[in-house]
């Protein structure tokens, strides 16, 4: 089990760029999961697919943010049009099939927006 | 719509003092409740979740939590701090009909010697 892993650790962008972060969810876990924290909160949930199907985006999750997970394994979200309101730290998570399953959290993707 | 609050933004405790972490829930149904710590540059890893069973609940590293339906609270506490215990946590809530996790603003802890 190597953990949830996302790539690229730390991001920085100019405003009106685009930006795609990479997550790998844990192998046999079917859930993946997007978060947003900024400094000072807790996370807050941008969306989360069951396997390849995505199943709820949050209203917080502007027409410029685009995730997928094609295979239903590796997931990306993408930015379009970055803003320095962006610039949080981009949390993924994965978890097996059934309600309350535990959601493993991976280290991040930072993003700075200039 | 649901939500977590947590009281007291920071903590501080002695080493060996007991810690107290608050965490009250607004669900008009018993949810599942979670709680998450955060070391610094490091992602969240599960301390412990109440998913239904047994309402006072043991997790790692010598925490636990308990869930009383009355109060809407699920606090977290732990005997005895140790130093290594410093780090933010979190508390969290899920419905059970949806997967996402609603999570409270946090709990920076500080242990001193």
């Amino acid at each position: 089990d190597t953990g949830v892993s996302q790539d690229p650790r730390h991001k920085i962008t100019k405003r009106g760029q685009n930006v795609t972060f990479r997550c790998d969810p844990i192998s046999e876990h079917n859930r993946l999961y997007w978060y947003r924290q900024t400094l000072g909160q807790g996370p807050e949930f941008l969306t989360y697919f069951q396997n390849e199907a995505q199943l709820e985006k949050s209203r917080l999750l502007s027409d410029r943010f685009s995730a997928e997970r094609p295979k239903g394994s590796f997931s990306t979200l993408e930015i379009q049009r970055t803003e320095q309101g962006d610039s949080a730290m981009y949390l993924c998570a994965s978890s097996l099939d059934s309600r309350g399953d535990t959601q493993y959290f991976g280290p991040g993707t930072r993003l700075t927006v200039l | 719509a649901q939500s977590v609050t947590q009281l007291g933004s920071h903590v501080s405790v002695s080493e060996g003092a007991l810690v107290l972490l608050r965490c009250n829930y607004s669900s008009s149904v018993p949810p599942y409740l979670f709680w998450y710590v955060q070391y610094p540059n490091q992602g969240l890893q599960l301390l412990l979740k109440y998913t239904s069973a047994a309402t006072l609940v043991k997790g790692i590293n010598g925490f636990e939590a308990e869930f009383k339906k009355s109060e809407t609270s699920f606090h977290l506490t732990k005997p005895s701090a140790h130093m290594s215990d410093a780090a933010e946590y979190f508390c969290a809530v899920s419905l059970h009909n949806t997967d996402k996790l609603i999570f409270g603003t946090g709990t920076r802890l500080q242990v001193f010697p």
